[in-house]
């Protein structure tokens, strides 16, 4: 089936660690998207990506970091750096300036 | 500045009323889509409507209409005949260059709506 995969669901991070949270679309979208969600701030972006080995910050990339080796994967890497890490992660394809399609999410907390 | 503006953070409505969700933008580009998505309590979001910037006629798809006014940076959803099943937040977007080939897609804060029975 068609579609974007986030994995984990559920993750959980000890304060001062990395993690990496996977995101994978087999719809052959250009561009790629990872947003942020808490209570109340909807969705703010963290990096997008249109082309291979290229990407943009957001309006909160700092404590993250993405790659774009690959067009379908777009990982993104919560570093220790991210002061404030425990929210919901949202991935998204699309073709360029068409809807966006959106991952079931992952929801991260720290321990 | 916030790009998207939804200055409506919830709204609760009874079954069967008519509710407008409010939605304003900003941009510099003369090119640029916007959209409407729909976040139940699964969390997925799911695909409403997009709109270009070139095309200002309002759409109806069922009890679904949307109000695009270039003149006013608005683009409205409305909501016929509200049903439970209606009950989600809802987001709108903005799709705009941020440079070369790049765009950006901007959100909103979300309105929570609520239709109570």
């Amino acid at each position: 089936d068609g579609g974007i995969t986030q994995s984990p669901k559920y993750l959980f991070r000890k304060e001062g660690q990395n993690v990496t949270l996977s995101c994978e679309q087999n719809l052959n979208h250009d561009a790629m998207y990872w947003y942020r969600q808490d209570p109340g701030q909807g969705l703010r972006l963290i990096y997008y990506s249109q082309i291979v080995n290229d990407f943009q910050k957001g309006d909160i990339a700092e404590g993250y970091s993405v790659s774009r080796e690959k067009k379908e994967s777009f990982p993104l890497t919560v570093t220790s750096a991210q002061k404030n890490p425990t929210a919901f992660y949202l991935c998204a394809s699309s073709i360029t300036l068409a809807e966006a399609f959106f991952g079931q999410g992952t929801r991260l907390t720290v321990v | 500045a916030q790009k998207v503006t939804q200055a409506q953070t919830e709204i609760s409505v009874v079954e069967k009323e008519d509710v407008t969700l409010d939605c304003v933008y900003e941009t510099r580009d003369t090119t640029y889509y916007l959209f409407w998505y729909k976040q139940p309590p699964s969390g997925e979001l799911v695909f409403l409507i997009r709109r270009n910037s070139f095309d200002e006629q309002n759409e109806i798809s069922g009890r679904y209409s949307w109000n695009f006014q270039k003149s006013t940076s608005s683009f409205n959803f409305t909501i016929t005949a509200s049903q439970v099943v209606d009950s989600a937040v809802y987001f709108c977007a903005l799709s705009e260059s941020s440079g070369g080939s790049n765009y950006k897609l901007t959100f909103g804060k979300g309105t929570l709506l609520t239709v109570n029975p």
